[in-house]
């Protein structure tokens, strides 16, 4: 069964700092890994999708790569902003389902 | 519309009552999911449709839930005989077709079960 993990659960940090999330996931087997964030009390908004063929994908000041052998993903956020302030989520999609295994979270605070 | 709606947004309920959630996604969309999110914890997956049939239902978690989507567009949740387990944000989400990859997701609708 697919386990998803994220690390930190929580991150606070100053304006401007350059910061690194992780997910790492247990089975290697996957089809694509995104990247979400989620404001409170909304839905979630896809950042960024990785397919399983891919190293990284860029949007912005948003890089996630992904290792799919060591079964790691880092979301890399540049220069942070406290409008980034949101719970990040990584979610994985298996070869052959459709359905997405999400990590728990990682909640930032990005302080003025 | 633009985006995924839900409705209701919240719903308060008793034990033991049958409620209905609903899922109007993205027009031209063929996929459509239903997840749950508890507090502090990621999405599960419940159910997923491609066109009018549930392609993946393998997330309900009993013979309570039961989802439809009888003209391939709108989607509806049915909860039979709520408990106070269930109380949850119920999100559905939608994507273009099978298999292609970004989903867009509602705002979800927030059930508590008294």
């Amino acid at each position: 069964k697919q386990e998803v993990t994220q690390i930190p659960a929580a991150l606070s940090v100053p304006e401007g700092e350059n910061l690194v999330l992780n997910c790492s996931f247990t089975d290697s087997a996957i089809y694509n890994l995104q990247w979400f964030r989620q404001d409170p009390g909304k839905g979630l908004t896809s950042l960024l999708l990785i397919q399983s063929s891919q190293r990284e994908q860029t949007s912005g000041r948003l890089n996630a790569s992904l290792d799919k052998s060591s079964g790691r993903s880092t979301l890399y956020i540049a220069a942070s902003q406290p409008g980034d302030s949101a719970t990040y989520l990584c979610a994985v999609t298996q070869g052959g389902s459709e359905k997405l295994v999400f990590g728990k979270g990682t909640k930032l605070t990005v302080n003025p | 519309g633009a985006g995924v709606s839900q409705t209701p947004s919240n719903k308060v309920t008793e034990k033991g009552k049958y409620v209905e959630l609903r899922c109007d996604p993205i027009s031209g969309h063929t996929a459509l999911y239903w997840y749950r999110q508890s507090l502090g914890q990621g999405p599960e997956f419940l159910i997923y449709f491609q066109g009018t049939g549930a392609a993946d239902d393998s997330g309900l978690p009993n013979d309570r839930f039961f989802a439809v989507r009888p003209e391939g567009s709108v989607s509806t949740l049915k909860i039979q005989r709520t408990e106070r387990g269930d109380s949850a944000v119920y999100l559905c989400a939608s994507s273009l077709e099978r298999g292609a990859g970004e989903l867009f997701f509602g705002e979800g609708s927030r059930l508590t079960v008294l």
